[in-house]
């Protein structure tokens, strides 16, 4: 069965330092999605992304963050300076594209990242 | 601002014992509503999607509600396993694609 998948799966960096995470959605998919959950929290939604731009994004998702699908296969995260509130799971799904009401988006299993 | 909210926060059940799972949200205005399962570790599996104008959906054991104008609905679980033992998180899409989730409720089913 399809499915997105996400590495690494433990990311460990140093404040200031910039990480990429990375995902790859399932192959015929549009919609490609981050999200994140901070340890005892809700999952958060952060960003999407079709057709090669950003469509929504969150009050999370400034200037810090950005993201990119570099190939065909390949969606990421970029944290240009982390801090320590950064730590958190992040979460990688994509959907089809199937309109609004019918959308199932399918989840990675997680980048965990912390922040020192 | 669209809030979600679900009770109980955690769940004890003994195997066998018929449950339900409940989540409310804060505005009526939603596309849909989903019901997700999360295990320690690791990802959401999408378990039932329900369109704003559907009142429920069934997947095997589990039946998913939904009353849209009062902002409520419930996950029921028939003759719970062991294996049920996860975190089933709610979450509503409104304006866009975007997910809106619940706290979640952490269940533990005991053989």
């Amino acid at each position: 069965e399809p499915e997105v998948t996400q590495t690494p799966s433990h990311q460990v960096t140093q404040m200031g330092q910039e990480v990429i995470l990375r995902c790859v959605p399932i192959s015929n998919h549009l919609y490609f999605y981050w999200y994140r959950q901070i340890l005892g929290q809700k999952v958060e939604f952060l960003v999407s992304f079709y057709n090669n731009e950003i469509s929504e994004k969150s009050e999370i998702f400034d200037d810090q963050f950005s993201v990119e699908r570099p190939d065909g296969s390949n969606f990421t995260l970029k944290i240009r300076s982390t801090k320590l509130e950064d730590s958190a799971m992040y979460f990688c799904a994509s959907s089809d594209g199937e309109k609004i009401a019918k959308n199932i988006q399918y989840f990675g299993a997680g980048t965990r990242l912390s922040v020192l | 601002k669209q809030e979600v909210t679900q009770i109980p926060a955690a769940l004890s059940v003994p195997e066998g014992e018929n449950l339900v799972l409940n989540c409310s949200f804060t505005d009526s205005a939603i596309y849909n509503l989903q019901w997700f399962r999360q295990d320690p570790g690791k990802g959401l599996t999408s378990l039932l999607l329900i369109q704003s104008s559907q009142r429920e959906q069934t997947s095997g054991r589990l039946n998913a509600s939904l009353d849209k104008s009062s902002g409520r609905s419930t996950l029921y679980i028939a003759a719970s396993q062991p294996g049920d033992s996860a975190t089933y998180l709610c979450a509503v899409t409104q304006a866009g694609t975007a997910l809106i989730f619940g706290k979640g409720t952490t269940l533990s089913v005991s053989s």
